[in-house]
């Protein structure tokens, strides 16, 4: 089956500007989870989606980060008044049941963002 | 204040021998570890995992290695293939919560 799907697979913008990045789960996953990943680093937690509700928002840098999960598939993650340390690959994963160990995160390719 | 930690930044082993990879942490709490694999351009794959009630976990080729009390997993591939040539992240979760926190990845190059 289709797995885990990010759009666009890059994304160029000026500093200042806002951005959306989407991500489309595989079909049935409730749960939703967003990662930045800065060069040389693991990716780093962001945000996490059990059905259309934010369960764990603690790894949102600041408040110019925020997402949304409106219909509990797809996601939003909105970035507002973009820096240059915004620049990074944004990771999706999304897994079968809700959250706790044992539930594999599978992955999509990512966005990469270049914030110039 | 990294809780996840792999140490050598990269690995070269010969095409059919072992490939040792190793991760550290700091943080107690974690009970579930994984790794996972990442080819340039894609998202990382998961590989295997282990619960922190085990000390061994196989899949084929890949063991991974749980050792709680010195904090340290390993992940063992037996034999190494030039297509396992990849970077590998070791990641870990807590009960309470399946964010996962991971570690900087570690580069394996297999030589045919």
């Amino acid at each position: 089956g289709a797995g885990v799907s990010q759009t666009p697979s890059n994304k160029v913008t000026e500093k200042g500007k806002y951005v959306e990045l989407r991500c489309d789960p595989i079909s049935g996953h409730t749960a939703l989870y967003w990662y930045r990943q800065s060069l040389g680093q693991g990716p780093e937690f962001l945000i996490y989606f059990q059905g259309t509700g934010a369960a764990d928002d603690s790894g949102l840098p600041n408040d110019r980060f925020f997402a949304v999960r409106p219909e509990g598939s797809v996601s939003t993650l909105k970035i507002q008044r973009t820096e240059r340390g915004d620049s990074a690959m944004y990771l999706c994963a999304s897994s079968l049941n809700p959250a706790g160990p044992g539930e594999t995160q599978y992955f999509g390719p990512g966005t990469r963002l270049l914030v110039l | 204040d990294q809780q996840v930690k792999q140490n050598s930044p990269s690995l070269s082993v010969q095409e059919g021998r072992i490939s040792i990879l190793n991760c550290d942490y700091t943080n107690s709490m974690f009970d579930y570890f994984l790794w996972y694999k990442k080819y340039p351009a894609e998202g990382p794959t998961f590989l295997i995992s282990i619960s922190s009630i085990k000390d061994k976990n196989e899949d084929g080729r890949f063991t991974v290695f749980l050792n709680k009390s010195a904090k340290h997993l390993s992940l063992h591939i037996v034999p190494s293939q030039p297509g396992d040539s990849a970077v590998y992240f070791c990641a870990a979760s807590t009960g309470a919560n399946s964010k996962l926190t991971f570690g900087k990845g570690i580069t394996l190059s297999v030589r045919p």
